[in-house]
């Protein structure tokens, strides 16, 4: 069964400095893989996505991602982090094999950006 | 461009009773999926519609039904409502049931069920 995990729960960075948000997941076949951001009671805005192609993918609001095959990751990252870039990030995924959008989330990460 | 809006925002029901939440989708988007997303957790999949038949299902009891509509609006009812059922549903749109089309989201109802 696909699974994905987000080992920390919050992610704490001075404004300015780089963030990485980390993803780990399982799937049997091959990983369509996704970024979600959650502001205070709103629903998920979406990121970024990879498919196939270049590991680097870039996203909304200067954020991008690396696919690591090897070590089955997908980490968020941002050069310089911005106070407004505090919010709830879900990474996701839907296993190829799926016929339906089914697509498992992890339980989230809340990043925390002090001025 | 028109964005997925859900009604009602916020709702209080009683154990025991029934509940139906809508949902508007995306212009132009044809698939609409529901999630549950309890408190502190991430959202979790209940089921998807394409072209009005459920298209897939999470790990949800019956009690939990939908619909769609031929405009593509969405209904989610939940039958004989438990303390569990507390939590934000989320209803997203997208277009088609591909494997690479992201979800656009609507901003959920609150359902509190005491």
């Amino acid at each position: 069964a696909q699974s994905v995990a987000q080992p920390e729960d919050q992610v704490n960075v001075a404004e300015g400095n780089p963030l990485t948000v980390k993803c780990t997941y399982s799937v049997s076949g091959n990983p369509y893989l996704f970024w979600y951001v959650q502001y205070p009671n709103r629903g998920l805005q979406f990121l970024l996505k990879y498919i196939t192609g270049d590991n680097l993918v870039k996203g909304s609001y200067g954020f991008e991602a690396e696919f690591n095959k090897s070590q089955t990751s997908f980490h968020l990252k941002k050069p310089s982090a911005l106070v407004s870039d505090s919010a709830l990030y879900f990474c996701a995924v839907r296993e190829s094999s799926s016929s339906a959008s089914k697509i498992i989330f992890g339980s989230g990460t809340r990043l925390s950006i002090r001025p | 461009e028109t964005g997925v809006t859900q009604s009602p925002t916020h709702l209080i029901k009683t154990r025991g009773q029934q509940v139906t939440l809508r949902c508007s989708s995306q212009s132009g988007h044809n698939t609409v999926s529901w999630y549950q997303q309890a408190l502190g957790q991430g959202p979790q999949f209940i089921f998807q519609y394409y072209r009005e038949e459920e298209n897939g299902r999470g790990n949800f009891p019956p009690r939990f039904s939908g619909l769609q509509f031929p405009n593509y609006s969405s209904e989610l009812n939940v039958n004989a409502l438990e303390l569990d059922d507390s939590a934000l549903y989320l209803c997203a749109s997208s277009l088609g049931h591909s494997y690479n089309s992201p979800l656009h989201f609507g901003n959920g109802t609150r359902l509190t069920v005491t």
